[in-house]
């Protein structure tokens, strides 16, 4: 069954390095999505993409962060200058259609010390 | 206020018993997904809804647009259904999705 595949599936980084979460999302889908989940929170939202450009962005998504879809497979979401309140997974989504089931990938768990 | 409510938070139930999670939600809606996340954190989507009712196996899930409330049932309850049961609600213009808190359900041998 296709799948959503997230990497690494750990990282832990320093306060204000830079760090690249990638994502490979099903291969026929067009729709792609970050979300990230604060530890004992619920998840939240973060950007949609499609057609090559972000399509909505959360009050979350500021200039810390930005998304490339370099080669047509990965879908990458850059976190620069990372803050202690960085820590969070990250999970990669994507759906087909508009209208269709999202799937989601394993996470990634970022710690920032 | 949360745009997605869901009840209750936690559950614990025995083991082969009838379960509902519930979720209501106050904004307007393309579908509503029933997801689930075991520990270490990966999502499964497990229904996606824009009415009336879904069954798989043993998990059913109901949806009452006018109402703006959603359940999820699960029949003769195993241990293995132990999980954090999140109900997200659809909308905006890029379909994004919304999400409650989820409802931490464990079921006892």
């Amino acid at each position: 069954e296709p799948e959503v595949t997230q990497t690494p599936s750990h990282q832990v980084t320093q306060m204000g390095q830079e760090v690249i979460l990638r994502c490979v999302p099903i291969s026929n889908h067009l729709y792609f999505y970050w979300y990230r989940q604060i530890l004992g929170q619920k998840v939240e939202f973060l950007v949609s993409f499609y057609n090559n450009e972000i399509s909505e962005k959360s009050e979350i998504f500021d200039d810390q962060f930005s998304v490339e879809r370099p080669d047509g497979s990965n879908f990458t979401l850059k976190i620069r200058s990372t803050k202690l309140e960085d820590s969070a997974m990250y999970f990669c989504a994507s759906r087909s259609d508009r209208d269709t089931e999202a799937f989601f990938g394993q996470g990634t768990r970022l710690t920032v010390v | 206020k949360n745009e997605v409510e869901q009840s209750p938070q936690n559950l614990t139930a025995q083991e082969g018993e009838f379960i509902t999670i519930n979720c209501s939600y106050s904004v307007g809606i393309s579908a509503l997904h029933w997801l689930q996340q075991h520990p270490g954190g990966g999502i499964v989507s497990l229904f996606m809804l824009s009415s009336g009712k879904k069954k798989h196996g043993r998990l059913i899930a109901t949806i009452n647009i006018q109402e703006k409330h959603s359940s999820l049932h699960i029949t003769a309850s195993h241990p293995r259904d132990s999980a954090v049961y999140i109900c997200a609600v659809r909308g905006g213009a890029t379909n994004k999705l919304i999400f409650g808190t989820g409802t931490l359900l464990a079921v006892q041998p």
